[in-house]
């Protein structure tokens, strides 16, 4: 029943990993996304795709790279993890990117600490 | 580029009103959101607004002026269960991706809510 899940929900692991987080949603949505948020909990957009395409690529380190396989998966690989990449990171999806359609719902959150 | 303040926290006493303003400066705007966020856990959407004047939703209301670039969030007969974090989001065209809308967060308004 849960409309937008992730996991793992808790990821610790050692500095220089690579490491995958995967999101679903079984909203029907055309438009998935990645956010992360802060110890000083500022969420920030990082990607989005929208039917399998991206759409938005901000300024992430390219040891970030998502991946959508159909329009209700996207998922987040993050290689050699550093310290600062420690946050957590929220999947969303939208029944689309305009206006009130861009009304979104998360996921539960994917806890990363690096040490 | 985007840019949105708010509070950074407010407190209020049970059963009383408050007023949680947002400003913005955004290009292509499209909309402005308001969400809720309790601690540990995901944000969930509260309202929408894209033309000016208040909408109002049971015990929550929030108001826009697009030509002011001002919104607000007003909480009425606050509830110990209203404490949470408030976040302001606006809707605008994105910078990467041709048509794309994107969803850029303020840093949030930790609400305590006392007895």
């Amino acid at each position: 029943d849960t409309a937008v899940s992730q996991t793992p929900k808790y990821l610790v692991t050692q500095m220089g990993n690579d490491k995958s987080i995967k999101c679903e949603q079984n909203l029907g949505h055309d438009t998935m996304y990645w956010y992360k948020q802060d110890s000083k909990k500022f969420l920030k957009i990082m990607f989005s795709y929208n039917n399998k395409e991206l759409i938005i690529n901000e300024t992430v380190p390219n040891r970030f790279s998502p991946k959508s396989p159909d329009k209700a998966h996207l998922n987040l690989h993050i290689n050699s993890l550093e310290l600062g990449d420690s946050a957590v990171y929220f999947c969303a999806s939208s029944q689309d990117r305009r206006g009130a359609y861009n009304e979104q719902f998360f996921g539960p959150g994917t806890r990363l600490t690096v040490l | 580029g985007q840019n949105i303040d708010q509070p950074t926290e407010m407190t209020a006493t049970e059963g009383a009103i408050v007023q949680i303003n947002c400003t913005y400066q955004t290009s292509g705007f499209n909309g402005l959101f308001w969400y809720q966020q309790h601690a540990g856990e995901a944000p969930t959407f509260l309202s929408y607004n894209v033309l000016d004047g208040l909408e109002e939703k049971g015990r929550f209301s929030s108001f826009l002026s697009r030509s002011k670039g001002y919104s607000y969030l007003l909480l009425k007969e606050l509830q110990m269960k209203d404490s949470a974090s408030y976040l302001c989001a606006s809707i605008s065209l994105a910078y990467s991706g041709a048509g794309s809308y994107q969803l850029t967060f303020g840093k949030g308004t930790k609400l305590s809510v006392i007895p």
